[in-house]
C-alpha cells in the first residue's frame, strides 16, 4: 500500500513567485491536512480538507491557499512568495474526520527555500 | 488556545538505556488525544504512541511507553532498551477530536553506540 507522496522532494524559488505544492494521499483516505515546519515556529497547522471542504484553516496569510480534488488528491499554493516562507511543508492523510482514532500517516514533505 | 512545551531541546542515551522525554501541555478540554510523533532524517513524522484522555490507563507500545497524569497535564514518553534507529526529532503533540494537531517544539533525542 503506497504512503502519503508530495511532490516535489525539493524546491528552490526567488521571493515574489508562486508556488504549487501537490499532496497524494493513502488510497481511500479522503482528509488531507497540510502543516508548515519551520526552526523558528515549528509545527504550524495550515489548512485540513475532506471530500473537496476546507474544514479548518490555521492562522495564516491569504497568500497560502489550498484545494482538495474529487480523487482526495490536494494541492497548496503560496503566491508572492517571502524569504520567511521557507520551510518544511508536510501533508498528511487520514480515512476521515476522525483522525484522532485513526490518525495521520504523514508524507515526507516538500521543502521550499525561498531566495 | 492550546499549548504543548517540550522543555528539554536535545537529550542523548546510550544504547540499551532508557530515555524520558518530557512534555507538558495546557488545555480547558476534558476530552482530547496526546501524540509522540518521531521524526527521522527522512523527514516523515512517524506516529510512535497515542493516548486518549479520558482513559487512566498508561499506553505502551513495544519498548515505547508513556507516563500520563492528567491533572498535571503532564505526558512523559519513556523510551526502552534505546536502539540507534531511535536517534530523531520527537515530538509531542495535542488534538481535539475533529481539531488540528498542536505540536510541542521537539526534543532532539541522539542514542549513542
Amino acid at each position: 500500500k503506497a504512503g502519503v507522496t508530495q511532490t516535489p522532494r525539493y524546491l528552490i524559488k526567488t521571493r515574489g513567485q508562486q508556488v504549487t505544492l501537490s499532496c497524494s494521499p493513502i488510497s481511500g483516505h479522503r482528509s488531507v491536512s497540510w502543516y508548515q515546519q519551520t526552526p523558528g515556529q515549528g509545527l504550524q497547522f495550515l489548512f485540513e480538507y475532506f471530500s473537496e471542504t476546507q474544514r479548518n484553516k490555521g492562522n495564516f496569510p491569504g497568500r497560502f491557499s489550498g484545494r482538495q480534488f474529487s480523487n482526495s488528491r490536494s494541492e497548496m499554493n503560496v503566491s508572492t512568495l517571502e524569504l520567511g516562507d521557507s520551510a518544511l511543508y508536510l501533508c498528511a492523510s487520514s480515512p476521515g474526520p476522525d483522525r484522532a482514532n485513526y490518525g495521520y500517516t504523514f508524507g515526507s514533505g516538500t521543502r521550499l527555500t525561498v531566495v | 488556545a492550546q499549548t504543548v512545551t517540550q522543555s528539554q531541546p536535545e537529550m542523548s542515551v546510550q544504547e540499551a538505556e532508557t530515555v524520558t522525554l518530557s512534555c507538558t501541555y495546557d488545555t480547558s478540554e476534558n476530552n482530547y488525544y496526546l501524540f509522540w510523533y518521531k521524526q527521522p532524517p527522512s523527514r516523515q513524522m512517524i506516529l510512535v504512541i497515542r493516548q486518549e484522555a479520558y482513559k487512566q490507563q498508561n499506553a505502551t507500545e513495544n519498548r515505547f511507553s508513556v507516563n500520563f497524569q492528567k491533572a498535571a497535564k503532564s505526558f512523559s514518553l519513556k523510551i526502552s532498551d534505546s536502539q540507534l534507529g531511535d536517534t530523531a526529532m520527537y515530538f509531542c503533540a495535542f488534538m481535539i477530536w475533529g481539531n488540528m494537531l498542536t505540536f510541542g517544539g521537539g526534543t532532539r533525542l541522539m542514542v549513542k553506540p
